[in-house]
C-alpha cells in the first residue's frame, strides 16, 4: 500500500490564484481529513469527510471548498489565495481500532505571494 | 484555551538521557495519540492508548484518564530521535472528526 499520498509536494500562488491539493488513500478508510499546521500552532482541522458523498467544514474552513466522489480521493480546493492560506497542509485518513488511528500524508508546502 | 497543552515546548538533551514530553488536556477522551513529525515534515503516529500503559522498544506512553494527563517517554535518547512529538486527543463525542492536536515538542539529542 502507498499510504495516503498527496500532490504537490511544493507550490507558490500568486493572490488570487486558484489550485487544488490532491489527496489519495490506497486503505479503504472511510475517514478522510484536510488539516492546515502553522509555525507554532497545533494542527487545524479543515475539512473532513466520513464517506463517499458527505462532507462537513470543520475549525478553519473558509476559503477552501472539498469533494469526495470516491474513497480514494478527497482533494482540497482553495479558491482566491490569501496570504493567510500560506501553512503546511495534510492529508489524513482514518480507521477505527478500538480508537480511530490516523495516517498521515507527505504534507504541501503552499506560498501565497 | 487550547484543549491539548504539552510541554516542554523544546527540549534539548543529550545522547543517552532519559526524556519526558507531558501532554494535559481539557476535554473528555475516548483516546490519545502520539505523533511524530520529522525534520522533513512527515507524520507517523507513535502510538495510541485510552488506558494504562504502552511500550514499542525504548518509546513509552501512559495515560492517566482520571488526572487527564499522558507523558511520553525515550529511554536512551538518540540523535534520530531529534523530531517534533505531537499529542492529539479524540474527542468522546462526535462520529471521528473531533481530534484536538498540541502543538508539539520539539526535542533535540546530541552526539
Amino acid at each position: 500500500n502507498a499510504g495516503v499520498t498527496q500532490t504537490p509536494k511544493f507550490r507558490i500562488l500568486k493572490i488570487g490564484q486558484s489550485m487544488t491539493l490532491q489527496c489519495t488513500q490506497d486503505m479503504n478508510h472511510n475517514y478522510m481529513y484536510w488539516y492546515r499546521q502553522d509555525p507554532g500552532m497545533g494542527l487545524k482541522l479543515i475539512y473532513y469527510s466520513v464517506g463517499a458523498g458527505i462532507t462537513d467544514k470543520g475549525e478553519v474552513p473558509n476559503g477552501y471548498n472539498v469533494s469526495r466522489s470516491t474513497t480514494e480521493d478527497f482533494p482540497l480546493r482553495l479558491e482566491l489565495a490569501a496570504p493567510s492560506q500560506t501553512s503546511v497542509y495534510f492529508c489524513a485518513s482514518s480507521i477505527w481500532k478500538g480508537a480511530y488511528e490516523q495516517y498521515f500524508g507527505p504534507g504541501t508546502r503552499l506560498t501565497v505571494t | 484555551k487550547n484543549e491539548v497543552e504539552q510541554s516542554p515546548q523544546n527540549l534539548t538533551a543529550q545522547e543517552g538521557e532519559f526524556i519526558t514530553i507531558n501532554c494535559s488536556y481539557s476535554v473528555g477522551i475516548s483516546a490519545l495519540h502520539w505523533l511524530q513529525q520529522h525534520p522533513g515534515g512527515g507524520i507517523v503516529s507513535l502510538f495510541m492508548l485510552s488506558s494504562g500503559k504502552k511500550k514499542h522498544g525504548r518509546l513509552i506512553a501512559t495515560i492517566n484518564i482520571q488526572e487527564k494527563h499522558s507523558s511520553l517517554h525515550i529511554t536512551a535518547s538518540h540523535p534520530r530521535d531529534s523530531a517534533v512529538y505531537i499529542c492529539a486527543v479524540r474527542s468522546e463525542l462526535g462520529t471521528g472528526n473531533q481530534f484536538y492536536f498540541g502543538t508539539g515538542t520539539s526535542l533535540t539529542v546530541i552526539p
